[in-house]
């Protein structure tokens, strides 16, 4: 079945550093998220990317559908960045998503 | 906007108890609703998948029986944990696809119910 891999599987960083967060996938790539948790907390959508390049303040992804892989890169990284980076994949139909394991990230000061 | 809202956010039940869970969406219809399970220190896996106009299809080591789903329209979904135990404690996410949407579009989420088994 279908693989999501992410790397790392954790990472700290000293507060204005940088990060680049990666996610594989085994199958061909129709549409894939990347989203944020906070320890104990909520799922929040951070991109819908499913090609190409996005930007949204300090968080840029980039998508590249022939070589089944996407990347998450925080610039000057805060504090407030601290928590787990998931990305999840659609299938086929685009009716359900698979998961990856995630990366937790750590900013300290 | 799309919204997905989820009702309650948190509950503790006994175990051996039932527990039910509600998704609503706002602002747009959902052709499909997934149910999403995180236990403790584990990713998202997929519970079940509810489409419109099909079958409530379920994943493998999740059964109806257990997790019976109601979908009576575009807008909500309820899933119960039937006979709650220990194993079935995690955050429960909903996902919705809207209806008349791209074919690939983006899927919105609930902020999840956390259900604590005691």
């Amino acid at each position: 079945g279908q693989q999501v891999q992410q790397s790392p599987t954790s990472l700290v960083l000293q507060e204005g550093e940088n990060a680049e967060l990666q996610c594989n996938f085994s199958t061909s790539l129709n549409s894939m998220q990347w989203f944020y948790q906070r320890p104990g907390g909520s799922l929040i959508s951070v991109f819908y990317n499913p090609s190409g390049t996005k930007q949204s303040g300090r968080l840029t992804s980039t998508t590249v559908i022939k070589e089944r892989r996407s990347s998450l890169h925080i610039s000057s990284s805060q504090i407030t960045d601290s928590g787990t980076y998931l990305c999840a994949m659609g299938d086929t139909g685009n009716y359900k998503y698979v998961f990856g394991a995630g990366t937790r990230l750590k900013v300290i000061a | 906007g799309a919204l997905v809202y989820q009702y309650p956010r948190r509950t503790i039940c006994k175990s051996g108890t039932s527990m039910r869970m509600e998704c609503q969406a706002v602002g747009f219809q959902a052709t499909s609703v997934a149910w999403y399970r995180q236990s403790p220190q584990k990713t998202f896996e997929l519970i079940a998948l509810s489409t419109v106009n099909s079958a409530i299809k379920y994943e493998q080591n999740f059964t109806q029986e257990k997790f019976p789903i109601s979908h009576p329209n575009l807008s909500f979904s309820s899933m119960t944990v039937l006979n709650a135990y220990l194993e079935d404690r995690g955050l429960y996410l909903c996902g919705a696809r809207r209806l008349g949407g791209r074919v690939y579009a983006e899927q919105f989420f609930g902020p999840g119910t956390r259900l604590t088994v005691l």
